[in-house]
């Protein structure tokens, strides 16, 4: 069974303040780790899939880094706008390349 | 290009009644895949295809069939609904492992939202 967790389930933070979560993977038969963006109603929107160990990405004031090694990886937001609420989805591809798991996601709200 | 499409939007079934969620996409993409979604739970994997006549399950399989005749296409059949699949499902598709150097992302359809009373 392909456990991926992602912690805080929830987070509530200030417009302009700076936050990360975090997913954690199985750290054995590693070949991609994909992070999401999830609005309510609509339909989940790729941000990165990362495959190296010590990846970074990066894409506008979200960035993420990964550590296969160990099995994690961090999502930041620099600097959060109320348009950064939503939640916010790891999914962990195994060496068989098929099967993509996913987490229970993040739900990020932004408060003006 | 559409991307990937399904259907219906939204349905009620009664308890017992079964359906066919139709999924399809014009990108030419081997993988394709149905999740449910979960209050709490994100998304579970139900069953994915790697090709057109390769099925396989996923983490939460049972209560569904899915059949993959053509790379267009991939339907996912409810026989006898229960209201435990009471949920939103989403249909995704990504290309063959290798084609962008692992990079290879999945596409989500639209959801269809699906009510059993």
């Amino acid at each position: 069974i392909l456990n991926v967790e992602q912690s805080p389930q929830s987070l509530h933070v200030q417009e302009g303040d700076s936050t990360n979560f975090t997913c954690s993977f199985p750290s054995s038969n590693f070949y991609a780790l994909h992070w999401y963006r999830w609005e309510t109603a609509k339909s989940p929107e790729a941000l990165f899939v990362m495959t190296l160990n010590g990846d970074e990405k990066k894409k506008g004031r979200i960035s993420a880094t990964l550590n296969t090694k160990e099995g994690y990886s961090y999502l930041y937001i620099k600097g959060s706008q109320p348009e950064d609420s939503a939640t916010y989805l790891c999914a962990f591809a195994d060496s068989s390349a098929s099967k993509i798991i996913f987490g229970s996601g993040t739900r990020l709200s932004i408060r003006p | 290009n559409a991307g990937v499409t399904q259907t219906p939007k939204f349905r009620i079934l009664k308890i017992g009644q079964s359906m066919t969620l139709q999924c399809a996409q014009d990108m030419n993409h081997n993988y394709m895949y149905w999740y449910r979604q979960d209050p709490g739970m994100g998304l579970k994997l139900i069953y994915y295809s790697v090709g057109a006549g390769i099925t396989d399950k996923g983490e939460v399989p049972n209560g569904y069939n899915v059949s993959r005749s053509t790379t267009e296409d991939f339907p996912l059949r409810l026989e006898l609904a229960a209201p435990s699949q009471t949920s939103v499902y989403f249909c995704a598709s990504r290309p063959s492992p290798g084609l962008a150097g692992g990079r290879e992302t999945q596409y989500f359809g639209p959801g269809t939202r699906l009510l059993v009373l």
